[in-house]
């Protein structure tokens, strides 16, 4: 079974321009989570959405947003990038009691 | 607020010893699940174990095991006989069963393993 899958795996981007991640969660699962982890603030969560729904949500601003599609697929939206948006961004795909993470992407703004 | 927290930011153990790394959690649930994750340099995350806290027997897998104190919040990973590849950051994570799939994750233990 072919595991977590994200992309881009490294981004650059300037400050005031905006990003899409992309998860693509192993066959069968549907909910994916999103966490930013950073050097300083460590792995927090962002969202995790579940056959199409947002079904929880972390303490992030509103330029962070995500959604669903139909095939479990996920993306994640950050928008107005700040300089401490730079992170290594992980996605994990669920099976109900165990969560499986993707290789992450990693974000570098400029 | 759920939290967790793991007091040794470093440990370091001899090739086929055996370590142990603490973490305690502050939660006023009674049904929840706690788990550690291993991320070495590559930082592909790995779950290593996993406990149901509604179950008093303490997990094991292989060479990892856990001491899991419900009524203490505390949950510690022994590796025993640890290997080379055991060195990474390891990080203990808890997840409330209402809240889905969110894992609360502790700051992390970097170990080393000396050869």
């Amino acid at each position: 079974k072919a595991g977590v899958t994200q992309t881009p795996r490294y981004l650059i981007k300037t400050r005031g321009q905006q990003v899409t991640l992309s998860c693509s969660p192993i066959s069968g699962h549907r909910s994916v989570s999103w966490y930013q982890q950073t050097p300083g603030q460590g792995l927090q969560f962002l969202f995790e959405y579940f056959s199409e729904t947002q079904r929880n949500k972390g303490n992030f601003p509103g330029r962070f947003s995500g959604r669903q599609f139909s095939n479990s697929r996920s993306e994640m939206n950050v928008s107005t990038l700040e300089l401490g948006d730079s992170a290594l961004y992980l996605c994990a795909s669920s099976n109900y009691n165990e969560q499986f993470f993707g290789p992450g992407t990693r974000l570098t703004v400029l | 607020a759920q939290t967790v927290t793991q007091s040794q930011p470093e440990m370091s153990v001899q090739e086929a010893e055996t370590v142990t790394l603490s973490c305690t959690y502050d939660t006023s649930e009674s049904d929840y699940y706690l788990f550690w994750y291993k991320q070495p340099p590559s930082r592909q995350m790995i779950l290593v174990i996993r406990q149901e806290a509604y179950k008093q027997q303490n997990a094991t897998e292989n060479r990892f095991s856990v001491n899991f104190q419900k009524a203490a919040k505390s949950f510690s990973l022994k590796i025993s006989d640890s290997q080379l590849g055991d060195a990474a950051m390891y990080f203990c994570a808890y997840r409330y069963m209402e809240y889905g799939n969110k894992l609360v994750f502790g700051a992390g233990t970097i170990l080393r393993v000396k050869s």
